[in-house]
């Protein structure tokens, strides 16, 4: 069955990095499109990012943008989001999910990786 | 970017009593709509999609609504487990975006 692992969060000061990582198992990475989204303590969720399911195309949200990079290692079955130049707002859980077949909608979703941003 | 608006912000409910949930578009997004179940702790679970299918596992209690900028996520015969946050998410657009929640509380 689906299953997606996040991994990779916790605490790090402003202006430094994280790499968070994704393991996705019972589907094949490279036939998906797959989203990062976020979730600050006690708020609503925000779209961060989407890989198009052969990797030529990605997008972001314009609060991450030139910060943040998704990528993926097929041999692996992982999804990565690079987050550089972190700020406090960055603070949230972080989700991936998998977008079901070019629909759209994300049919399943990791159980998230808090990340906290810091001094 | 589409704003997504839910009402009620919060939903007190008794068990077994039905639940009406709003979702309204700033502009039309199609049959390109979602709704998501949140539990505390939980990572959110996808019940609807295409603004009127149950995604799998969905029991038929769940039944979504609506198409252009007006949506309508109606649980008939509250059961314990139904009390949660529920998210719209519309996918019409390069960049998606949900509703900010209705929290559906025990009455």
């Amino acid at each position: 069955q689906v299953q997606l692992v996040e991994s990779g969060g916790g605490v790090v000061q402003p202006g430094g990095s994280l790499r968070l990582s994704c393991a996705a198992s019972g589907f094949t990475l490279s036939s998906c499109a797959m989203h990062w989204v976020r979730q600050a303590p006690g708020k609503g969720l925000e779209w961060v990012a989407f890989i198009r399911y052969d990797a030529d195309d990605t997008y972001y949200a314009d609060s991450v943008n030139g910060r943040f990079t998704i990528s993926r290692d097929i041999s692996k079955s992982t999804l990565y989001l690079q987050m550089n130049s972190l700020r406090p707002e960055d603070t949230a859980v972080y989700y991936c999910a998998k977008e079901q077949g070019g629909s759209g909608f994300y049919d399943y979703w990791g159980q998230g990786t808090l990340v906290t941003v810091s001094s | 970017e589409t704003v997504m608006t839910q009402s009620p912000a919060t939903l007190s409910v008794s068990p077994g009593e039905r639940a009406t949930l709003s979702c309204r578009a700033s502009q039309s997004v199609g049959h390109n709509l979602a709704w998501l179940q949140q539990k505390p702790g939980q990572a959110p679970r996808l019940l609807i999609y295409g603004s009127s299918t149950r995604a799998t596992g969905i029991p038929a209690r769940f039944s979504g609504s609506g198409s252009g900028t007006e949506f309508t996520l109606t649980i008939s015969s509250l059961q314990s487990e139904d009390f949660a946050v529920y998210y719209c998410h519309q996918y019409n657009d390069w960049v998606d975006t949900f509703g900010q929640g209705t929290k559906l509380e025990i009455k």
